[in-house]
């Protein structure tokens, strides 16, 4: 079993569609991350939770929703998404050792917004 | 501002070649962490290496060399004797105080090896 796991891998959804991406570490990690990937920039990180609490909010949109309901599980809720929020969605989780976090990333969920 | 530079765009070497990849950092902190990833085409991000900023030493794991140089500001990582299953984006990233130690990541190098 892989170490962090996401689904769905592919995801195509319309502008007024409400989806939402499923993340599960089994790593016994207490962190755990959303980063969204766009072709020709940079990892931007979205959004992070230590022991189930949020602790970073990088300016996300309100149609990006997270939820954190245990230390490994991590869900991103998507609503009245825009084209330009296609782009790939990785999940990462780490076990906070206040060293410069060692994230551990699972593969992705490449969404599609028409 | 901390800032992560990887000016190699796409590099493509012939299987069995040394290839280097370079990455200059900024930050102001004394006390920061660098980092290496490898991102093959299946899309998931492979960590490949720590080092914090008190370990200047270079460091070999088999076929792979890092060169950590605090008075060029460099992180620079080298893959000896090539292979195909080396091709993939490789990103390099730095963690500070400023940062409140969440990554800053450089815009990836894509790394070509063929056959």
């Amino acid at each position: 079993e892989t170490g962090v796991t996401q689904t769905p891998r592919h995801l195509v959804m319309g502008m007024t569609n409400k989806k939402s991406l499923k993340c599960e570490q089994h790593l016994g990690h207490n962190a755990m991350y959303w980063y969204k990937q766009s072709a020709k920039k940079p990892l931007e990180l979205m959004f992070v939770y230590n022991f189930k609490e949020q602790t970073e909010n990088n300016s996300v949109p309100s149609r990006f929703s997270p939820e954190c309901p245990n230390s490994s599980h991590l869900f991103l809720h998507l609503h009245t998404l825009q084209p330009e929020d296609s782009a790939l969605y990785l999940c990462a989780s780490s076990p906070l050792d206040r060293e410069g976090e060692k994230l551990f990333f699972g593969s992705g969920t490449q969404l599609s917004v028409l | 501002a901390q800032k992560v530079t990887q000016a190699q765009t796409e590099i493509s070497v012939v299987e069995k070649e040394d290839v280097t990849l370079d990455c200059v950092y900024e930050t102001r902190d004394t006390t920061y962490y660098l980092f290496w990833y490898k991102q093959p085409p299946s899309g998931e991000l492979v960590f490949l290496i720590r080092r914090n900023s008190f370990d200047e030493q270079n460091e070999i794991s088999g076929r792979y060399s890092w060169n950590f140089q605090k008075s060029t500001s460099s992180f620079n990582f080298t893959i000896t004797a090539s292979q195909v299953v080396d091709s993939a984006v490789y990103f390099c990233a730095l963690s500070d105080m400023d940062s409140n130690y969440q990554l800053i990541w450089g815009a990836g190098t894509k790394l070509i090896i063929k056959p």
